[in-house]
């Protein structure tokens, strides 16, 4: 069966640059989350879309931002790093019912020195 | 907002003795679902169980909402069970998918 799909794997980034991490969805899911696990911590909801359009906003910094496209991939945007933002950053892909369960990638291990 | 707390936060097995790990919460929920993240850090999906009983091979898990708490089984530990198990609740009257993590229970089992 298909899996949600994340790329890259791992990045590295300097402070104050840019990255950019991708998702692509399970196939007819049509809401996409993300969230960030920080070292030793437990996964924590950044954002998510339904249908193209920001359903529900977690604690995102400023400096973060994402979309959701046409072909229902998402992007997250993320800009001025800092050493703190290093972490794994996980996509999420469900249908749009109470109680969905979610299904997870395989994550994006950012590291920013 | 919901807490989730998870018992034990550490534990260590033999191969093949079998464990029960916790999960409480504070408020009703609509979706309940268990992960084993393991070493390289990938979340596995191991139920998604609001309610009732579930099992999968050696793992079975038990949910009542009632009482607000869950249970996952693992019977016959193998070394490849170890990792971080996670709970994950998303709460009744919140937007879909919004879950909330607990810390989870590290399970390191030795051969």
């Amino acid at each position: 069966a298909a899996g949600v799909i994340q790329s890259p794997r791992h990045l590295i980034k300097e402070k104050r640059e840019t990255a950019t991490l991708k998702c692509y969805p399970i196939p007819r899911h049509d809401t996409v989350y993300w969230y960030q696990q920080g070292p030793g911590q437990d996964p924590q909801f950044l954002i998510s879309f339904y249908e193209k359009m920001q359903s529900d906003k977690g604690s995102i910094p400023d400096r973060f931002s994402a979309q959701q496209f046409s072909d229902y991939h998402s992007e997250l945007n993320m800009s001025s790093l800092e050493l703190g933002d290093s972490a794994l950053y996980f996509c999420a892909s469900s249908l749009a019912f109470l109680g969905s369960p979610l299904h997870f990638g395989n994550g994006t291990r950012l590291t920013v020195t | 907002g919901i807490q989730v707390e998870q018992s034990p936060p550490d534990l260590i097995l033999q191969e093949g003795a079998n464990s029960t790990l916790r999960c409480n919460f504070s408020d009703s929920v609509n979706n309940l679902q268990w992960f084993h993240q393991n070493p390289w850090g990938q979340l596995i999906n191991l139920f998604y169980i609001p309610s009732g009983t579930k099992q999968n091979g050696r793992l079975s898990a038990t949910t009542v909402a009632t009482e607000r708490y869950s249970l996952l089984y693992i019977s016959s530990s193998q070394t490849t069970d170890s990792g971080v198990y996670f709970c994950a609740v998303e709460p009744g009257g919140t937007s879909y998918g919004k879950l909330t993590f607990g810390q989870g229970t590290i399970l390191t089992v030795h051969p």
